[in-house]
């Protein structure tokens, strides 16, 4: 089974310019999350779809990100335009839909966001 | 807010020697899951233990969940130098994770 897929891996940018990340999930699961990840702390999760729907954006910074996942399947996080303290790691991550089960979540390798 | 804090933040031991973490949290949770992140890579699932579970086992790990206490635990055995990476506690509820902010867990040959 293929794990989940992310491109770029790694981008170095200047503040104000844009960027794109993508993601392609594991076939089949319905559930999508991007995380944010600052050097040294914790993945901090940005927002949350369920086939394409959003289910939780409370915590991404709606002025300057958005995401959108078309057909329930691959999701792009646009930064636009980007902060020095958007430099981090940008993982996605997903997981099947079973009702009244644990969720299990699989992580990509990340892109690497760099801004100057 | 990040809640599932890890202590300690670092862990330096040797080859074959246990490895503790631990976790602690201020929420109910329905789960609680462990997470390994190799230097500048994703997070790889280790193991889950639900709310009502009190201790569950994979191989060389061993978790131990106490909900009176909010606290949670991740025993590594005979640690390995490929076991060298951040530990995460992350707490699940409502489909979605809040993680804390990692062990990095060093084991020198």
């Amino acid at each position: 089974e293929a794990g989940v897929a992310q491109s770029p891996r790694y981008k170095i940018i200047e503040k104000r310019q844009s960027v794109a990340f993508w993601c392609n999930p594991i076939s089949g699961h319905a559930t999508l999350y991007w995380y944010q990840q600052i050097l040294g702390q914790g993945p901090k999760l940005l927002i949350q779809f369920q086939n394409n729907g959003v289910v939780d954006d409370s915590q991404l910074p709606k002025d300057r990100f958005s995401a959108e996942r078309l057909k329930g399947v691959d999701s792009t996080l646009k930064i636009q335009p980007a902060k020095l303290e958007d430099s981090a790691v940008y993982l996605c991550a997903s997981s099947s839909l079973k009702r009244d089960s644990p969720q299990t979540q699989y992580f990509g390798p990340g892109t690497r966001l760099l801004v100057l | 807010s990040q809640q599932g804090e890890e202590d300690p933040q670092a862990l330096s031991i040797q080859e074959g020697e246990n490895a503790t973490m631990n976790c602690s949290y201020k929420t109910s949770i329905n789960n609680l899951q462990w997470y390994r992140q190799n230097s500048g890579r994703g997070l790889v699932h280790l193991i889950l233990i639900r709310s009502n579970e009190r201790e569950k086992h994979s191989g060389r790990l061993r978790v131990t969940l106490d909900t009176s206490k909010k606290s949670s635990s991740l025993l590594i055995t005979a640690s390995r130098a490929a076991d060298t990476a951040s530990y995460f506690c992350a707490r699940g509820s409502n489909y979605k994770l809040t993680f804390g902010k990692g062990t990095l867990l060093t084991v020198n040959p």
